[in-house]
């Protein structure tokens, strides 16, 4: 069964924290994204990689930084985490076609 | 600029009613539309999908209705499920790349 791993449910960090959020898929996908989910406002892009080491900002990549050393693996990097970023994060990964998104699971992360 | 609009923000619908979720779609390509549906505390998965060569796609329970000239496509479920609630994104492909916009989701309940 093939998968997007997050390696955190939920995660409690205190503000001004570095915060990693580590992704791994098992489907050699070129595409991988990170994206945030708020109530009533959907699924929103922070960042994205179409290849190893390539990165290019979504619609809200303010406070936030990604890394892709390895083609299975993309992380979201939190420099100084703030309350704002309290949120639901999702990795996903596509083939090249970028056709059906594979979702991991989530990171609930609250910052406080 | 929002390239999708999903509508409504929520639905409740008694069990085997059929459930109608709204999408409409610009500054977009044209190849390909997705479902996705998500569980609480899962990330979404995709559920059904159209290529808009069709006006309609029908998976079980599920269909998608394509209008091109409205640049619109809706979910229809049919005898709707108390298995069914959870929230719905819709998708339309980007200009370029490979990052699909998503709608803002619809949260779905259906009473027994």
């Amino acid at each position: 069964d093939v998968k997007v791993t997050q390696s955190s449910r939920y995660l409690v960090k205190r503000t001004g924290e570095k915060v990693f959020l580590e992704c791994v898929q098992d489907m050699d996908h070129e595409n991988m994204f990170w994206y945030r989910q708020d109530p009533g406002l959907g699924l929103r892009l922070i960042y994205f990689s179409y290849d190893v080491k390539m990165k290019e900002k979504g619609d809200i990549p303010e406070g936030y930084s990604v890394s892709r050393e390895k083609k299975e693996r993309f992380s979201l990097i939190l420099e100084s985490a703030s309350t704002n970023q309290t949120s639901m994060y999702l990795c996903a990964s596509s083939s090249p076609s970028g056709y059906g998104y594979t979702f991991g699971s989530g990171t609930r992360l609250t910052v406080v | 600029q929002q390239q999708v609009k999903q509508s409504p923000q929520s639905l409740i619908v008694q069990k085997g009613g059929i459930s109608i979720i709204n999408c409409a779609y610009e500054n977009t390509a044209f190849d390909y539309f997705p479902w996705y549906q998500q569980f609480p505390g899962k990330g979404p998965a995709l559920l059904i999908a159209i290529r808009p060569d069709v006006s309609e796609k029908k998976e079980g329970r599920f269909t998608i209705s394509f209008n091109k000239s409205a640049k619109q496509f809706s979910l229809h479920i049919m005898d709707s499920q108390p298995g069914d609630s959870a929230t719905y994104f819709c998708a339309a492909p980007p200009l370029t790349g490979n990052q699909f916009y998503f709608g803002t989701g619809t949260s779905l309940t259906v009473i027994p």
